[in-house]
């Protein structure tokens, strides 16, 4: 039983550069985001999917692009990679309509932006 | 302002000891409210819901307190398996959008 697959677990760019975070869950599950964990700071939603699709932004959208064509994979690309990118990014998915309960939670990517 | 905020710590607690704290939000509006635990360098899970009337699971205890617009967890003999990050976390409305705190740091020493 998989879960969320997430991948890469680690990446370095250089800045400038532009690259995709897999994103693969099995449960069926509706509702898929992504989120950034800084320092101090909490996890943050970047954007988020209620179905395939939908997608919508969440509180820091600047920098990134997400597509849903089906419900298994939601994945997340930086166009352009800056330092300030540079954080831990989660997947995650739940059913039926993300309301926090049973979060399911990938293994998180470690991106470091030169 | 953060919407939701929580002490950092670390609460250093003796193997057995009791440890409380708390997590306060700011939007009023706010739906429902969980615990998430984060150990070091891995993912969120979710540790438990948070009830109106409080809810136990084993030595966990949350309680919610809306009039003062904050959660809390404690913890009851507390195991060195329970060190780790405890996220509040609020959701706001219907869609999901959910507001993480950052953390509060427990470590249980033998």
């Amino acid at each position: 039983n998989a879960g969320v697959t997430q991948t890469p677990k680690f990446q370095v760019l250089k800045t400038g550069q532009s690259m995709t975070l897999q994103c693969a869950q099995d449960m069926n599950h509706e509702y898929m985001s992504w989120y950034r964990q800084d320092p101090g700071m909490g996890l943050r939603l970047i954007h988020y999917s209620v179905g395939a699709g939908i997608t919508d932004q969440g509180e820091v959208p600047n920098g990134y692009n997400v597509s849903r064509s089906t419900t298994e994979d939601f994945p997340l690309r930086l166009l352009s990679a800056a330092p300030s990118q540079t954080s831990v990014y989660f997947c995650a998915s739940s059913s039926p309509s993300g309301t926090g309960e049973k979060l399911f939670f990938g293994s998180g990517t470690q991106l470091s932006v030169l | 302002r953060k919407e939701v905020e929580q002490d950092p710590g670390p609460f250093n607690v003796p193997e057995g000891a009791t440890v409380a704290f708390n997590c306060t939000y700011s939007n009023s509006a706010s739906q429902s409210f969980f615990w998430y635990r984060q150990d070091c360098r891995k993912e969120p899970k979710l540790l438990m819901s948070v009830y109106s009337s409080g809810n136990e699971d084993g030595r966990f205890t949350a309680q919610l307190n809306r009039a003062s617009q904050y959660i809390s967890l404690l913890i009851r003999d507390s195991k060195l398996s329970d060190s780790a990050t405890y996220l509040c976390v609020v959701n706001e409305d219907s869609w999901g959008k959910l507001q993480f705190g950052a953390g509060t740091q427990v470590v249980v020493t033998p």
